[in-house]
């Protein structure tokens, strides 16, 4: 089974910048999120989408991050303009479903990330 | 803000038990705990979750205490391939990694 792609791997840019990132889930898996795992923290989630819907994008800067999940496939995740302190490895998962039940989530199957370095 | 808490480092002996704690001391009747890992570059890696009763898989048990205010995953055979860093989440706040255990095993 083939797993979460993500691209580019390496993403170095300019203050002020754009950037996108590119995410391909495991096939069938209803449910993408997005990450941001800043150097030395946890990750913390961004965006979860259910198929091509928005499940919750609470922790999502929207004055300068965006994403879409056209066709319920796969994702873009942009950046513009980029700060300092987005800096940060942006990771992308994908489960079977979402949260179901009262608590429960699939066990989610992550990407190897994409390192952006913001100058 | 962080709903569970674990000690940020620790190590253990290649081949010993590995026992990592974690404490949920707001986790309600419905949250599950999950335990992930991120060994260094890669992305985490989901281990084994429970609600109530102990767990166990071929990667790890779960032990759940009775209140559900603390959990403890155990590495029975610990490998130097376990090094990585460990987290509890319970799902009470979206899926909250926190800053987790780095677990070092030593040859």
């Amino acid at each position: 089974e083939a797993g979460v792609a993500q691209s580019p791997r390496y993403k170095i840019i300019e203050k002020r910048q754009s950037v996108a990132f590119w995410c391909n889930p495991i096939s069938g898996h209803a449910t993408l999120y997005w990450y941001q795992q800043i150097l030395g923290q946890g990750p913390k989630l961004l965006i979860q989408f259910q198929n091509n819907g928005v499940v919750d994008d609470s922790q999502l800067p929207k004055d300068r991050f965006s994403a879409e999940r056209l066709k319920g496939v796969d994702s873009t995740l942009k950046i513009q303009p980029a700060k300092l302190e987005d800096s940060a490895v942006y990771l992308c998962a994908s489960s079977l479903r979402g949260p179901f039940g009262t608590g429960a989530y699939n066990e989610q199957f992550f990407g190897p990330g994409t390192r952006l370095t913001v100058l | 803000d962080a709903k569970t808490t674990q000690p940020p480092s620790m190590d253990c002996a290649e081949g010993r038990a590995a026992n990592l704690p974690c404490n949920h001391s707001t986790i309600s009747g419905n949250e599950y705990v999950y335990w992930y890992r991120q060994i260094h570059s890669q992305g985490p890696q989901y281990i084994i979750h429970g609600l109530k009763n102990n767990e166990t898989n071929e990667m790890a048990s779960l032990i759940i205490t009775e209140d559900r205010k603390s959990s403890t995953l155990i590495l029975p055979h610990a490998t130097l391939r376990d090094t990585a860093v460990y987290y509890c989440i319970d799902t009470g706040n979206q899926f909250y990694f926190g800053t987790g255990t780095s677990l070092t095993v030593i040859p």
